[in-house]
């Protein structure tokens, strides 16, 4: 099955600094790639996708492009704000229909002190 | 278009006494999903439906887990008899069928077991 490994938080930044979240996943075949965001007390919601090699994706600023060679997603901002605050998660999904699933890692929480 | 719907929000409950939790998906995601998080780490997935069809349920506890999807829309995951561990957030997600579409979640169900 698929897995997924991500940096390890928690990642402590000021307003307007680089951030980078990285992202590396075992997989079968060629997954898409996601990432999902969880505000505090909230549900996931997705950030950004990429559906195949070489795509980017992006969001509200933020971006990630798939990797087929090194099997990442590095997830990229060039100037948090403290509203970016929250756990981020990356998760392939599988490609056969019947059986794709996302499979989650363990999150990376970000915190932006202004 | 309306969201993933979920109730309750909150749930307090005693160890060895059972409890419900239900989803209303998107309309129209024939693919739906249960899934585990246990605070400060990633969602695990419970089981999936497909339609009125269970895909994958291997990693529900079938000895006190149990779910069922209706006529392919509602589902209802119950939990009989809880036990301290699975106090958690229970998250119900909707997605089209096929690997490039992400899931929409609920806001999901916090459950605490005293």
């Amino acid at each position: 099955g698929n897995s997924v490994t991500q940096m390890e938080g928690p990642v402590t930044l000021s307003e307007e600094a680089f951030l980078t979240i990285n992202c590396t996943y075992t997989a079968t075949g060629y997954p898409s790639l996601f990432w999902y965001v969880q505000y505090p007390g909230e549900g996931l919601q997705l950030l950004l996708k990429a559906t195949k090699a070489d795509d980017k994706g992006s969001n509200k600023g933020f971006e990630a492009t798939y990797r087929k060679e090194t099997t990442s997603f590095h997830l990229e901002k060039g100037s948090v704000q403290v509203s970016d605050s929250a756990v981020y998660f990356c998760a392939p999904k599988g490609v056969r229909t019947s059986g794709s699933r996302l499979t989650f890692g363990e999150g990376t929480q970000l915190t932006v002190n202004p | 278009e309306a969201g993933v719907a979920q109730s309750p929000r909150y749930k307090i409950i005693e160890k060895r006494q059972s409890v419900a939790f239900w989803c209303n998906p998107i309309s129209g995601h024939a693919t739906l999903y249960w899934y585990q998080q246990i605070l400060g780490q990633g969602p695990k997935l419970l089981i999936q439906f497909q339609n009125n069809g269970v895909v994958d349920d291997s990693q529900l506890p079938k000895d006190r887990f149990s779910a069922e999807r209706l006529k392919g829309v509602d589902s209802t995951l119950k939990i009989q008899p809880a036990k301290l561990e699975d106090s958690a957030v229970y998250l119900c997600a909707s997605s089209l069928a096929g690997s490039n579409y992400g899931y929409t979640f609920g806001s999901g169900t916090r459950l605490t077991v005293v």
